[in-house]
């Protein structure tokens, strides 16, 4: 089955770039999603790209699609304090009815 | 904002009892979905729902899960007879539409501990 694969752990300094890997297998996605989890909180989406473009910008993040790799990549720059939290890799296989997630990345962000 | 919001927060149910999770979807959406995350593991999509039917569901939505729309603007997830594991933390998501270009938008969840 499709399976999405994410390193489990960031450390960066505030005010360095971030960046956070993904890998997919399922080819046939064709939406790929960031989602962001603070503690005791729900998923809240930051930002999603269509398989047929290879980078989106949307403020401090930038989303890198490496489709014949399947690599995901999300950076963060000017990285603060308030973005330790745990990111998500999700995509949607090609139905728009289920998404497939990563294990997340726990990103601390230190002074 | 619009929200997608979820009650309780936190459940504690004794193993074989009944459970019902709530969700109030983002009032315009019209796609609905429940995913589950057993500590430590992914993110599972459960099932996903559009006019009133369940439109897909996975593996884990077996006999023991349903799912319904009640009335315009809830949508429950009940579990029949709980066992212990079901405790996870339970999301609810909605989303305008089903294209692919229609993100799900998640609760903060319901955390589920079974006894």
């Amino acid at each position: 089955g499709e399976d999405v694969e994410q390193s489990l752990f960031l450390s960066v300094r505030e005010g360095d770039s971030s960046v956070i890997n993904c890998t997919y297998t399922d080819s046939s996605s064709t939406y790929l999603y960031w989602y962001k989890q603070e503690p005791g909180a729900g998923l809240q989406l930051l930002t999603y790209i269509f398989s047929n473009m290879d980078m989106k910008q949307d403020q401090r993040l930038t989303v890198l699609l490496n489709k014949k790799d399947k690599h995901l990549s999300l950076r963060i720059a000017d990285t603060q304090t308030g973005d330790s939290a745990i990111y998500f890799c999700a995509e949607n296989g090609g139905s728009a009815r289920q998404l497939t997630f990563g294990s997340g990345t726990q990103l601390t962000v230190l002074p | 904002e619009p929200e997608v919001t979820q009650t309780p927060s936190h459940q504690v149910t004794q193993m074989g009892q009944e459970v019902i999770l709530r969700c109030v979807p983002i009032s315009n959406h019209l796609y609905f979905y429940w995913y589950r995350q057993i500590l430590g593991q992914k993110v599972e999509f459960l099932v996903s729902f559009y006019n009133n039917e369940i439109s897909e569901k996975s593996e884990i939505f077996d006999d023991q899960f349903s799912v319904e729309r009640p009335d315009g603007s809830n949508f429950t997830l009940k579990i029949r007879s709980t066992k212990l594991e079901d405790s996870a933390m339970y999301f609810c998501a909605s989303s305008e539409g089903f294209g692919s270009n229609q993100p799900q938008h998640f609760g903060d969840g319901t955390r589920l501990s079974i006894l």
